[in-house]
């Protein structure tokens, strides 16, 4: 089972809407999390990093953490079409980065 | 900005032959990666260095070897392709540190789309 897992797999959200993606692991060693995007035939990039319980917001972009339960959110509000993406979540653990296989974002004009 | 190039950055190889997927950065990180990532999925790792001459199994390394001659160059070497390693080939570079949070962002190359037939 993958140690860290990605819900849902993927999504369509209306120009203008708002998008939620989920990432949750299984791994306890587990200590912070980055959000990555990737625009399709690039490469991945990091867009937002969150390592405290909590939230952290930058522009259109807020993530949420609760480190007990390990799992942490991405939420776009006024989602762009440039938005569309595979988005993918990355954990650190032992000093590693261990990633999930993504949630692919669709969004509808 | 931190700097990662590839090459080649297509390769067409024939099953049984052998390919070599190159990595530079510029960004003087000690740790490099190379992953492969499938058609709509995540990023599996393959093989990781901590610096020059190290090199480090990932998750799926059977079938591929790594070198890491310099700080700034790290090879991906396919001595017998076969079409299961038709892919698309990252490296990255980044230092998720002992220490601060700082050492947590990779920087990835344009990646390589490598076609065995």
């Amino acid at each position: 089972q993958q140690k860290v897992q990605q819900s849902p797999e993927s999504l369509i959200v209306p120009e203008g809407g708002m998008a939620s993606l989920n990432c949750t692991s299984s791994d306890r060693n587990v200590d912070y999390f980055w959000w990555y995007r990737q625009h399709s035939g690039k490469s991945p990039k990091m867009l937002m990093s969150i390592f405290s319980n909590g939230e952290k917001e930058e522009g259109r972009f807020t993530v949420h953490l609760n480190k007990a339960s390990l799992h942490t959110s991405l939420h776009i509000r006024d989602s762009q079409p440039s938005d569309s993406a595979l988005y993918l979540c990355a954990a650190r653990s032992n000093y590693q980065l261990i990633w999930g296989s993504g949630t692919k974002l669709i969004i509808k004009p | 900005e931190a700097a990662v190039t590839q090459s080649p950055r297509n390769k067409v190889a024939v099953t049984g032959g052998k390919v070599t997927l190159s990595c530079n950065q510029t960004n003087n990180h000690n740790n490099m990666y190379w992953y492969r990532q499938d058609t709509g999925h995540g990023l599996r790792l393959i093989h990781y260095s901590y610096g020059a001459g190290s090199t480090e199994k990932g998750d799926i390394p059977d079938g591929y070897k790594a070198s890491r001659p310099s700080q700034e160059n790290f090879s991906l070497i396919l001595e017998l392709a076969t079409p299961s390693q038709t892919s698309v080939y990252f490296c990255a570079s980044g230092d998720v540190g002992t220490g601060g949070v700082n050492y947590a962002e990779q920087f990835f190359g344009p990646g390589t789309r490598l076609t065995v037939l």
